[in-house]
């Protein structure tokens, strides 16, 4: 069964910091994985998805980067502003039907 | 736009009732499934489903039921069985495995039910 760990479960920072968030994932055996994001009281909306046979994936200040063998992948945010401020999950898809996410990394970026 | 669109927003549920929160996608997408969120844990899955007229039991399925009558929609019911309902619940989709690799899920908005 696959099993996914976030670190850190926290992270409080200062604008204007690079930060680098991390997920790890047991099962290797994976066809992509996906990055979100949720604010408070909302839905998941989906930051970036790396393909198994990508390394990494850009999306403006975000970018993901995916060592599948090693089990690992990299959430990076450059210069972090306030709005960035919510819970970061991550997913690995394998072939299971059922997805598997992280417990999440809760981020708050104070001015 | 396509999307998964979750009904309503809030619902507040009296001790005894049974409640019935609505999920419906237009992203033509095969599965789909049911989460709960409480304040500090992770999203627990109550039911997915593959295909139409199919569904089976996640981790937490006691006190809940769900149909798939049709692609598009997956209702859960809050039975008067579940003793603790009070949580934040998600319903999300995505293709079918074998469509490739650059396929991921998608979130509806959620619904927020309190016992009152």
């Amino acid at each position: 069964k696959q099993e996914v760990t976030q670190i850190p479960a926290a992270l409080s920072v200062p604008e204007g910091e690079n930060l680098v968030l991390n997920c790890s994932f047991t099962d290797s055996a994976i066809y992509n994985l996906q990055w979100f994001r949720q604010d408070p009281g909302k839905g998941l909306t989906s930051l970036l998805l790396i393909q198994s046979s990508q390394r990494e994936q850009t999306s403006g200040r975000l970018n993901a980067s995916l060592d599948k063998s090693s089990g690992r992948s990299t959430l990076y945010i450059a210069a972090s502003q306030p709005g960035d401020s919510a819970t970061y999950l991550c997913a690995p898809r394998g072939g299971s039907y059922i997805p598997t996410f992280g417990r999440g990394t809760s981020l708050i970026v104070h001015p | 736009d396509g999307g998964i669109t979750q009904s309503p927003k809030y619902l507040f549920r009296k001790e005894g009732q049974n409640v019935t929160l609505s999920c419906e996608q237009n992203l033509n997408h095969d599965a789909m499934y049911w989460y709960r969120q409480d304040p500090g844990q992770g999203l627990r899955l109550i039911y997915y489903s593959q295909i139409v007229n199919d569904f089976q039991k996640g981790d937490i399925a006691e006190g809940y039921s769900v149909s798939r009558e049709k692609k598009e929609s997956f209702p859960l019911t809050v039975t008067s069985a579940q003793k603790n309902p009070t949580a934040f619940y998600l319903c999300a989709s995505t293709l079918r495995q074998g469509t490739g690799s650059n396929y991921g899920y998608t979130f509806g908005s959620g619904t927020r039910l309190t016992v009152v």
